[in-house]
C-alpha cells in the first residue's frame, strides 16, 4: 500500500504554542519510530513504539515532548510550550510488516517545524 | 554509547567520477550498518545495508563492506551521475532498533 505519510508537512508555530503532529504509518507495521532532525544534521531518535506500547522514550529531548500510539496504528507527537530550539523536522518511520524485512524502517517525508 | 562518524561535505565530483564517503562507527556488539539517500525534497531511503562482518551491501552502483576490525562501512561508486546528488547517511542499528546516523554528507555531482 501506500508509504509513511506524515501531516502537516509544514508547521510554524509561535513560541509557547502547543503542536501535534501525526504519523500513518505503513498498514500492518507494528513498530513506529520518531526522530528529529535538525538543520544540517542526522536524524536523532526520540521514541519507538511496538504496537501501543511505548517502549523507549529515552530521546524525548524534555517533558514537553509527548507521544502516542493509542491504537497501534496512527501515532501524535505533540509539543507543549514550544521553544526555538525544537525548530527541526520530525521524521516518523514504521517497521516490522510482512511484506518487507521485519526491521528495515521506511521513513515518512517529514514535518519541518518552525517556532518563531 | 553508540556513534557513527562520516566524512564532512559537501563532496563534489564530475560525472563518472569515483566516490568514496567515509563511515565509521562505535558500538556495543555488532550492530547492523546501513546507508540511507535523501534525495532533494524527498524523504530518507534506505540504500543498502549490511548485518554481519564482511558482508558488502549494494545497490544502485553503490557498495559498503562491513569492516569490523576497522569499524568502519564507506560508501563507494565507480561512476557517478548527475542523478546521485543527494545526502549520504551512515547509520547503525542499535539496541531496541532505533537507529544511530552520521551527520549526513551531501554530494554534488557536475555534468
Amino acid at each position: 500500500g501506500a508509504g509513511v505519510s506524515q501531516s502537516p508537512r509544514y508547521k510554524v508555530a509561535k513560541r509557547g504554542q502547543d503542536v501535534a503532529l501525526r504519523c500513518d504509518p505503513i498498514s500492518g507495521h507494528v513498530s513506529l519510530f520518531w526522530y528529529q532532525q535538525a538543520l544540517g544534521q542526522g536524524p536523532e531518535f526520540l521514541t519507538y513504539f511496538q504496537n501501543e506500547a511505548q517502549l523507549d522514550k529515552s530521546g524525548l529531548p524534555s517533558d514537553r515532548f509527548f507521544a502516542e500510539r493509542p491504537e497501534g496504528s496512527v501515532s501524535t507527537l505533540k509539543i507543549q510550550r514550544t521553544q526555538q530550539e525544537d525548530s527541526a523536522v520530525y521524521l516518523c518511520a514504521s517497521s516490522g510488516g510482512r511484506s518487507s524485512s521485519f526491521y528495515e524502517q521506511y521513513f515518512g517525508p517529514g514535518t519541518r517545524l518552525t517556532v518563531t | 554509547g553508540n556513534s557513527v562518524t562520516q566524512m564532512e561535505g559537501p563532496v563534489t565530483l564530475s560525472e563518472e567520477a569515483f566516490l568514496t564517503i567515509n563511515c565509521t562507527y562505535t558500538a556495543t556488539g555488532y550492530p547492523s550498518l546501513f546507508w540511507y539517500v535523501q534525495y532533494p525534497g524527498e524523504g530518507l531511503q534506505l540504500l543498502l545495508k549490511a548485518t554481519k562482518a564482511d558482508d558488502k551491501g549494494s545497490n544502485k552502483g553503490f557498495e559498503a563492506t562491513y569492516r569490523k576490525e576497522t569499524t568502519s562501512f564507506h560508501l563507494e561508486n565507480g561512476s557517478v551521475q548527475v542523478s546521485d546528488s543527494a545526502v549520504y547517511f551512515c547509520a547503525l542499528r542499535a539496541y531496541g532498533n532505533k537507529l544511530v546516523f552520521g551527520a549526513g554528507t551531501i554530494l554534488r555531482v557536475k555534468s
